[in-house]
């Protein structure tokens, strides 16, 4: 069976530090993988997509990035963390039948810059 | 940048009440789909429609895609408490690549 494992589930992070969030997925080869953001209540923004090995869209210029290292592993990193990413991450994947397009996410990292 | 606009944004209702989501966009979608999640949880997916016009019912929700493929919406009937949740639509582009997700429906239903 397929399963999506994202981590860590919580962060706390002081405002300039580095982030990394990793997002793994099993039981599927060559998904499509994605990391959004919600804030509160609110939707999700898609931040980058991926169709492929070392093929990143960005969505939303700002800093932070993501790669795929190999065919499933999903990574979003910042450099230098602000205020303003605090969130809630969360990553996904979608393939071809017989998924239909359905999307399936990870648990989510709630992120707390301070 | 595609856009997804849901409205109302927060919906609180009674028990047994009807109520309608809407989903609209300026840009054409292959496919929309409509999620709900539970705090602290990743969406789950309700149905997905890829024809214009095409209306799904599943129990008390029924489900339309507008004939021109950029809006939609969601019906609940009798609604209950356990609808309560966050109604997300998302629409899916040509290729099967990105997937697009609305502002989001916050619904309250009280016993």
């Amino acid at each position: 069976s397929q399963t999506i494992h994202q981590w860590p589930a919580t962060l706390v992070q002081p405002v300039g530090s580095p982030l990394s969030l990793e997002c793994t997925v099993e039981g599927t080869s060559n998904p499509n993988l994605y990391w959004y953001r919600q804030a509160a209540g609110r939707g999700l923004q898609l931040l980058f997509y991926s169709v492929g090995i070392g093929q990143i869209s960005s969505e939303v210029p700002q800093n932070l990035s993501a790669s795929r290292p190999q065919d499933r592993q999903f990574i979003l990193s910042s450099k230098k963390l602000l205020l303003s990413d605090s969130g809630f991450y969360l990553c996904a994947w979608r393939a071809g039948s017989p998924f239909g397009q359905k999307a399936f996410f990870g648990q989510g990292t709630r992120l707390t810059v301070v | 940048t595609q856009l997804l606009e849901q409205s109302p944004q927060f919906l609180s209702i009674q028990e047994g009440e009807n109520l309608t989501v809407y989903c609209n966009s300026s840009s054409v979608f292959s496919s929309l789909q409509w999620y709900r999640q539970e705090p602290g949880e990743g969406p789950v997916l309700l149905v997905t429609v890829v024809t214009g016009g095409e209306v799904k019912k599943l129990k008390r929700l029924t489900f339309q895609f507008g004939d021109a493929r950029k809006d939609s919406s969601l019906h609940i009937t009798a609604a209950q408490p356990g609808d309560t949740g966050l109604y997300l639509c998302a629409g899916g582009n040509t290729g099967f690549q990105k997937l697009v997700f609305g502002t989001g429906t916050r619904l309250l239903v009280s016993p």
